[in-house]
């Protein structure tokens, strides 16, 4: 079975510049998450789809990333424009749902912003 | 504000000891608490979970204990092996199982 999977592994931008991170998660699962990883703060989260719908739209990260999910077997999160701060580990997972509590991560995009 | 906090960050254990990773939380909603392990260049998987109707759970050398009224869990993970060198992530959620608040993480690193 093919898990979650990720693209590209690794980017690095300028600041200033445009990025898509793509994800596509585990077939058949119906919710789909990206987090941001760093050492400091740990996972947090930046959006949460169930059946493609928008279900949360992280907070304090509304103005420059955006997430999308055009199908239930692809998702993409802009972020736009980048600035240093972004460098991080970004980290998309999903879920079957019916709140089974178990999320299958992929391997993660590492972005370095310059 | 960090709704789920754990410590230390690091710990560092001789094989075959236990390793004990605390975690407390400020959200009193929140009833579902599962715990992740991530290798390097991997994404964290789940690796053992507990309800709040429970006090414990044990699967294999890793037990949670979990203390509702002081909003305080740890991880044991007995007889620890150099294979259980990971970061570990305490979660917690309410109501929808899925949509988890992680704490930041404990690096542990067992040495032989």
């Amino acid at each position: 079975d093919a898990g979650v999977t990720q693209t590209p592994r690794h980017e690095v931008a300028e600041k200033g510049q445009t990025i898509i991170l793509k994800c596509e998660p585990v077939s058949g699962h119906n919710d789909l998450f990206w987090y941001r990883q760093t050492k400091i703060q740990g996972l947090e989260l930046l959006s949460y789809f169930r059946s493609k719908s928008l279900m949360e739209d992280g907070g304090a990260f509304k103005d420059r990333f955006k997430a999308e999910m055009l199908n239930s077997s692809f998702s993409t999160l802009k972020i736009q424009p980048t600035e240093p701060k972004d460098s991080a580990v970004y980290l998309c997972a999903s879920s079957l749902g019916a709140n089974t509590g178990q999320l299958y991560f992929g391997e993660g995009s590492k972005l370095t912003v310059l | 504000q960090q709704q789920v906090r754990q410590s230390p960050q690091s710990l560092t254990v001789w094989e075959g000891e236990t390793a004990i990773l605390n975690c407390s939380y400020e959200n009193s909603a929140f009833d579902y608490f599962p715990w992740y392990q991530q290798f390097p260049g991997e994404g964290p998987a789940l690796l053992i979970s507990i309800l709040s109707v429970s006090d414990k759970k044990e699967d294999g050398r890793f037990t949670i204990f979990f203390n509702k009224r002081e909003k305080k869990l740890s991880l044991h993970i007995a007889d620890s092996q150099p294979g259980d060198s990971a970061t570990y992530f305490c979660a917690a959620s309410t109501g929808s199982f899925n949509k988890l608040t992680f704490g930041a993480g404990t690096r542990l690193a067992v040495c032989p």
